[in-house]
């Protein structure tokens, strides 16, 4: 039973590229968060999705990040014409339903902008 | 809004000694769910616990265990002789659930090294 997964686990862009993120949540999970860990800091919340839909997209920057949660295939996170303030960890959990039960986060996207 | 404060940024101890990291939260909510994850060297970030508002029970598990304290908002984490593989970053979190939202917000971690 695979847990969370996210590919790849590093991924390098230059400036201006596009980033794709993907995250295949857990068998039975229809429940998807992403999070950013900047350096030396914590985990941030950015966007809570359910199948198809965008739950809460709150923590989202306003502009070059969007994300999406199809009904085949892994949720997706888009940073379009990346900075090095991109360069971060990205998290994604999954969960069987709210209440944060089996909240259970993948192994993370590192990020790095140059 | 709903905050997460773990003021110990960085400890160090030495093997076999027991340790507590803080965690204090402020939330206007009567139920919410209280987290701690470990995020070893490598990166990932690994479930330790969930607590419920209700249940302020103390919880032991092997070496570890929390106190809940819900008179001063504090869900505390003490490792019991402690080892070198304990050294990570430990976060506390806790659930927002607002408006069909089941966001985490994080204390910024407290990174705890254990020497031989």
């Amino acid at each position: 039973n695979a847990g969370v997964m996210q590919n790849p686990r590093h991924l390098v862009r230059r400036r201006g590229q596009e980033a794709r993120l993907r995250c295949s949540p857990m068998k039975g999970h229809s429940h998807v968060y992403w999070y950013r860990q900047l350096p030396e800091e914590g985990l941030k919340f950015m966007v809570y999705l359910q199948k198809e839909n965008i739950i809460d997209e709150s923590g989202m920057p306003k502009e070059r990040f969007s994300a999406e949660f199809p009904k085949e295939g892994p949720s997706i996170l888009r940073i379009q014409q990346v900075v090095r303030g991109d360069s971060a960890a990205y998290f994604c959990a999954s969960s069987l339903r709210p209440g944060g039960y089996g909240y259970t986060f993948g192994s993370g996207t590192r990020l790095t902008v140059v | 809004a709903q905050k997460v404060t773990q003021a110990q940024t960085e400890i160090s101890v030495v093997e076999k000694e027991d340790v507590t990291l803080d965690c204090v939260y402020e939330t206007r909510d009567t139920t919410y769910y209280l987290f701690w994850y470990k995020q070893p060297p490598s990166g990932e970030l690994v479930f330790l616990i969930r607590r419920n508002s209700f249940d302020e029970q103390n919880e032991i598990s092997g070496r570890y265990s929390w106190n809940f304290q819900k008179s001063t908002s504090s869900f505390n984490f003490t490792i019991t002789a402690s080892q070198v593989v304990d050294s990570a970053v430990y976060f506390c979190a806790l659930s927002e659930a607002k408006g069909g939202s089941e966001k985490l917000v994080f204390g910024k971690g407290t990174k705890l090294t254990v020497n031989p």
